[in-house]
């Protein structure tokens, strides 16, 4: 089993809808929770972190699900600019790396 | 203006032929961190940095080899490249050591290496 596992789409969405993704995780232990946004091969740019308390930050909802071992992201009034790789990325405790899952592709179609 | 530079962008060489990629940071950061990308398998850890002189190693470090002689730089090296590491390398940094923390990563602009 994956360490960081997501389903890698593609997610194709006409402009406005809502939609979200979710990301599995296998060790317990992990402390920090990322979601990353990569264009076309490009670098990866920081969307948000995951706090364990969900946290929001315009049209993007992040929520943590310990118990189950999940994080999810949920886009609302979706973008054509929203189209992109989304990447899970989490650090175990008590180490210094970070996994990155295989990312979630999104098309925003007009 | 804060960001991560890697050079070269593009390489293509030859099997056995020695390089090095350079990765440079100007925001004072701890933390460094090469990646390769390959379709299908996402972004995996080859090295990490948590400061100076201070390296280990990631989940894919074979036929890898890092140094970390300065705070800024962290340069990728393969001595004897074969094939199969023909991939996208990104670097990247964080202001701290602790990636237990918070941390945004900022990423280079990725170096597309062809081994032949």
């Amino acid at each position: 089993r994956k360490e960081v596992e997501q389903d890698p789409g593609p997610f194709n969405v006409p402009e406005g809808a809502t939609v979200a993704f979710n990301c599995t995780y296998s060790n317990s232990a992990s402390q920090s929770f990322f979601w990353y946004r990569q264009d076309c091969r490009k670098e990866p740019k920081l969307l948000m972190s995951v706090y364990s308390s969900g946290n929001e930050d315009g049209r993007f909802t992040a929520q943590l699900n310990r118990a189950s071992q999940y994080i999810s992201l949920l886009i609302r009034d979706s973008k054509l600019s929203d189209s992109a790789t989304y990447l899970c990325v989490v650090s175990p405790s008590g180490t210094y790396k970070y996994i990155f899952g295989t990312g979630t592709r999104l098309k925003v179609l007009a | 203006e804060a960001q991560v530079t890697q050079n070269p962008r593009y390489l293509i060489t030859v099997t056995g032929k020695k390089l090095t990629v350079t990765c440079s940071q100007n925001m004072n950061h701890e933390y460094m961190s090469w990646y390769r990308q390959d379709p299908g398998l996402g972004l995996r850890q080859i090295y990490y940095s948590m400061n100076v002189e201070v390296t280990d190693k990631g989940d894919v470090p074979e036929g890898y080899k890092v140094s970390r002689k300065e705070k800024r730089n962290f340069p990728l090296i393969l001595e004897s490249p074969s094939p199969n590491q023909t991939s996208l390398y990104f670097c990247a940094s964080s202001l701290t050591r602790f990636a237990g923390g918070q941390n945004e990563q900022f990423f280079g602009p990725g170096t597309r290496l062809t081994v032949l």
